[in-house]
């Protein structure tokens, strides 16, 4: 069974601040099967990345992905107000076919 | 443009059987690479995912739920339907449906969700 931890569970920081928040995988899985979301109070998830490191359709260039193995970055260049939310990591395949993080709250400073 | 909603009661009592509906458009179960799934999400808690059902057929579920969990597709309602059976209060949860994407490049990954639906178990 894969099991992603992100970390920090919260991470409090200022708009126009640099946010990298972390996605770690019990084993080594493909960047592939690798994606990120975005959730807001009362609304669904929101894709931001997949692929590791493709961003989604209409998602700005402040977004960016990486990583590879285990370890796994979403990075947000400068906070934008509308950027304070709460981001899960996903991984497809194995056991349980999908599997989610537990989330990192981002939250204003 | 692609559009998900999930329907069904939003009170169940302990040991019923939960019953929701994903009813969709801009999208169809008939065309191959097609997947819709359902994950779920207990207040203030984390996603977890539930089931999915491929254009082909194919299921797959959580392992952890798989014995209470069942996914069909009616492709000429447009519509994917999930069962959980005996409900316990710890299955309250917003159900979301969503569309999958990136099948035929080998990526897995949720591009468009309904807006969710809150269960509560409750007697």
């Amino acid at each position: 069974e894969i099991v992603l931890t992100q970390s920090p569970g919260t991470l409090s920081l200022s708009p126009g601040e640099r946010a990298t928040l972390s996605c770690r995988a019990s084993q080594s899985v493909g960047s592939t099967y690798l994606a990120w979301y975005q959730q807001k109070p009362g609304q669904a998830p929101r894709l931001l990345i997949y692929g590791a490191s493709n961003r989604a359709t209409a998602i700005p260039d402040r977004f960016s992905g990486g990583g590879s193995g285990t370890d796994f970055t979403l990075t947000i260049s400068r906070l934008e107000p509308e950027d304070f939310a709460v981001y899960y990591c996903q991984h497809y395949g194995g056991s349980p076919a999908f599997a989610f993080g537990q989330g990192t709250k981002l939250e204003i400073k | 443009q692609i559009s998900l909603k999930e329907s069904g009661p939003t009170l169940v009592k302990p040991t019923q059987t939960l019953t929701l509906t994903c009813t969709f458009s801009g999208f169809s179960l008939n065309t191959s690479g097609v997947a819709v799934g359902w994950i779920r999400q207990p207040p203030g808690k984390a996603l977890e995912w539930l089931a999915l059902i491929f254009w082909y057929g194919d299921e797959q579920y959580s392992p952890s739920l798989q014995n209470r969990l069942t996914i069909t597709k009616d492709t000429s309602k447009n519509q994917v339907v999930l069962t959980l059976t005996h409900m316990d209060p710890v299955d309250t949860a917003t159900y979301y449906c969503a569309h999958l994407g990136g099948f035929w490049s080998s990526h897995y990954f949720f591009d468009f969700w309904g807006q969710g639906t809150l269960v509560t178990v409750s007697s």
